[in-house]
């Protein structure tokens, strides 16, 4: 296992089109992490998902988004009705039950 | 509510020479974590140090220090002997003492001179 993989690495799509991301933690990490960049920000968390369960999840998400982990091993961020403000690069991270997060490449999604 | 700043937008440092990248932050729970993260160019995020509130040493990671001042409530970074592929975005961040929720600053871009 080499690490945390995303897909897809870049997304296009149109104003109120629905997307999905899938992120494929490393296969012992328990814990799973979403994140969201827009360019020269640092991450911003979305939510945080402990095996299966969602633990924690950000104000910030709207009704929009909805993120499971149906077996406590890959999970899935959904956006729908996309908005050209949601264009930004979309990152995992996942981790054993300690501090360290390992980080996937991203997802870069673009909403023309 | 937590928060991180980063007050350095971008930084120069000469190859071999050591630097200050510096990090305060804003929390009112007593047990914490602090952290710096390092995203290249190519993008993917890399962990590079980590200190928890209640430690009592600086934490060190080969060539990176965190210079932790609880009362002044800064978590700076020093990488000594800069090297080029020490180029690189690097942010500060926070957790809390279970590690569920992490809080980012909004990085420094540091360029190393030859």
């Amino acid at each position: 296992d080499t690490g945390v993989s995303q897909n897809p690495r870049h997304k296009i799509t149109k104003r109120g089109q629905n997307v999905t991301f899938r992120c494929d933690p490393i296969s012992e990490h328990n814990r799973l992490y979403w994140y969201r960049q827009t360019l020269g920000q640092g991450p911003e968390f979305l939510t945080y998902f402990q095996n299966e369960a969602q633990l924690e999840k950000s104000r910030l998400l709207s009704d929009r988004f909805s993120a499971e982990r149906p077996k406590g091993s890959f999970s899935t961020l959904e956006i729908q009705r996309t908005e050209q403000g949601d264009s930004a690069m979309y990152l995992c991270a996942s981790s054993l039950p300690s501090y360290e997060q390992y980080f996937g490449p991203g997802t870069r999604l673009t909403v023309t | 509510a937590q928060k991180i700043t980063q007050t350095q937008p971008g930084m120069f440092v000469q190859e071999k020479e050591a630097v200050t990248l510096d990090c305060t932050y804003d929390t009112s729970d007593p047990s914490y974590g602090l952290f710096w993260y390092k995203q290249p160019s190519s993008g993917e995020m890399i962990f590079l140090i980590y200190q928890g509130s209640y430690d009592q040493q600086n934490a060190t990671e080969g060539r990176y220090s965190l210079n932790f001042q609880k009362a002044r409530k800064s978590a700076n970074l020093v990488i000594s002997a800069s090297q080029l592929g020490d180029s690189a975005m690097y942010f500060c961040a926070m957790s809390r003492y279970n590690f569920n929720k992490f809080y980012f600053g909004s990085g420094t871009k540091l360029n190393v001179k030859p």
